[in-house]
């Protein structure tokens, strides 16, 4: 079946740790986003890649960082710099010419304690 | 992007039509309206989109005004299933564009 995986489904860190959050699609789409969501509020981009080898950052870059080396894969790394990291983190794609229909993963729970 | 109003929350029997709601009256001539929904801890669900004429699809309806300053998303048999937060997006369409998520609507079905 074709869709986006992401892993794992709730993580736990201790502050100050780096952590790396899963994203993974069989689509065969060009574009994928982070997003990140606090409860009772809605989603905000993190950062966006139309392209292998290229991303921009979206509305909170900061204290994340990723990386866009293959087509399917578009992992996010929570840094030590990120203030307030614990929310519900969701990976998405779509194909990069023609629309908004955004496929969405699962989503990553992390808390930081 | 033009700035979406929805109703914080609404309710809907089982087996009647919910109509939700989205007032977006700064929308320029080339941006397309899209409804996604969010079902509790789980990623967002596209349902359906367009840009003046009203659409149709297996989930839903979109009803958008001739002004194209509003638009209606009707469910027309809402199950217990349909439960889940309804945000309503308005955006350009063409080479992948970021999508902005407010608060959306919060549609509880009940028996």
């Amino acid at each position: 079946d074709g869709g986006i995986t992401q892993s794992p489904k709730y993580l736990f860190r201790k502050e100050g740790q780096n952590v790396t959050l899963s994203c993974e699609q069989n689509l065969n789409h060009d574009a994928m986003y982070w997003y990140r969501q606090d409860p009772g509020q809605g989603l905000r981009l993190i950062y966006y890649s139309q392209i292998v080898n290229d991303f921009q950052k979206g509305d909170i870059a900061e204290g994340y960082s990723v990386s866009r080396e293959k087509k399917e894969s578009f992992p996010l790394t929570v840094t030590s710099a990120q203030k307030n990291p614990t929310a519900f983190y969701l990976c998405a794609s779509s194909i990069a010419q023609g629309g908004n229909e955004q496929f969405f993963g699962p989503g990553t729970r992390l808390t930081v304690l | 992007d033009a700035k979406t109003t929805q109703p914080t929350s609404m309710d809907c029997a089982e087996g009647r039509a919910a109509n939700l709601p989205c007032n977006h009256s700064t929308i320029s001539g080339n941006e397309y309206v899209y409804w996604y929904r969010q079902i509790h801890s789980q990623g967002p669900q596209y349902i359906i989109h367009g840009l003046k004429n009203n659409e149709t699809n297996e989930m839903a309806s979109l009803i958008i005004t001739e002004d194209r300053k509003s638009s209606t998303l009707i469910l027309p048999h809402a199950t217990l299933r349909d439960t889940a937060v309804y945000y309503c997006i308005v955006t350009i369409t063409g080479t992948a564009s970021k999508l902005t998520f407010g608060t959306g609507t919060r549609l509880q079905v009940t028996l």
